[in-house]
């Protein structure tokens, strides 16, 4: 089980974002972040804990390893605000977590 | 460019089946996994089956709530994903995602809904 904290962050552009992920086991690296914007499909951000995915500006960073891991947003853009979901590829099943709304305050 | 295109989605009744395809393009299609991920109305993301690339003898895996009742194929002579989805429940009522990789979901197409409903 994928635990994301807090359910909603509410910050201003320009401020800085910290986003959770808690795995209920250890899931090693294998840990991926994805942005959802009302109405379209999930984009991937970061796979395998840090590595940015294709196109992904360089405010976007993870860490982390084992159970405990981050996506931090380093300067909010006005594009940024939407829902973040981790997810683990360690084992099957594949899992998501619950997922953490970033609002503009 | 990477274009993941679903079809087949729609309003059914409980019990009933239903099949999706997802068209693929932009990339060598038998050489990656291919993953069907959906959401319900308002919730998150739950992930639904995976087969792997043809290096991987086209294994499958499935989600515990679909298992017995979807099977996810492949037809790389076509470049198409398909789930074939029997014995419909209200809970499958979502939107079906296809994502391109097992693992990690680098490219996702724009989603079919299916409607499970009496």
């Amino acid at each position: 089980v994928l635990t994301q904290s807090p359910a909603t962050l509410s910050l201003s552009p320009g401020e800085r974002a910290t986003l959770s992920c808690r795995a209920s086991q250890s899931v090693s690296t294998y840990l991926a972040w994805y942005q959802q914007k009302p109405g379209q499909a999930p984009r991937l951000l970061i796979y395998d804990t840090s590595n940015r995915g294709t196109g992904i500006p360089a405010r976007f960073s993870g860490s982390g390893s084992g159970t405990d891991f981050t996506l931090s947003i380093s300067s909010l853009e006005p594009e940024d605000f939407g829902v973040y979901y981790c997810q683990q590829r360690n084992n099957w099943p594949l899992t998501f977590g619950g997922g953490t709304k970033v609002e503009i305050k | 460019e990477v274009q993941l295109l679903e079809s087949g989605g729609g309003l059914v009744q409980p019990g009933e089946s239903l099949r999706l395809s997802c068209t693929a393009s932009g990339f060598t299609f038998n050489n990656f996994a291919m993953t069907w991920v959906r959401q319900a109305p308002g919730q998150g993301l739950e992930w639904v089956s995976t087969i792997s690339d043809s290096g991987g003898g086209g294994s499958t895996y499935y989600a515990d709530s679909v298992k017995g009742r979807f099977t996810i194929s492949r037809d790389n002579s076509k470049n198409t994903l398909y789930l074939q989805m029997n014995s419909l429940r209200a809970e499958d009522t979502a939107i079906y995602y296809c994502a391109k990789r097992g693992g990690y979901h680098d490219e996702w197409g724009q989603g079919t809904l299916v409607t499970v409903s009496s």
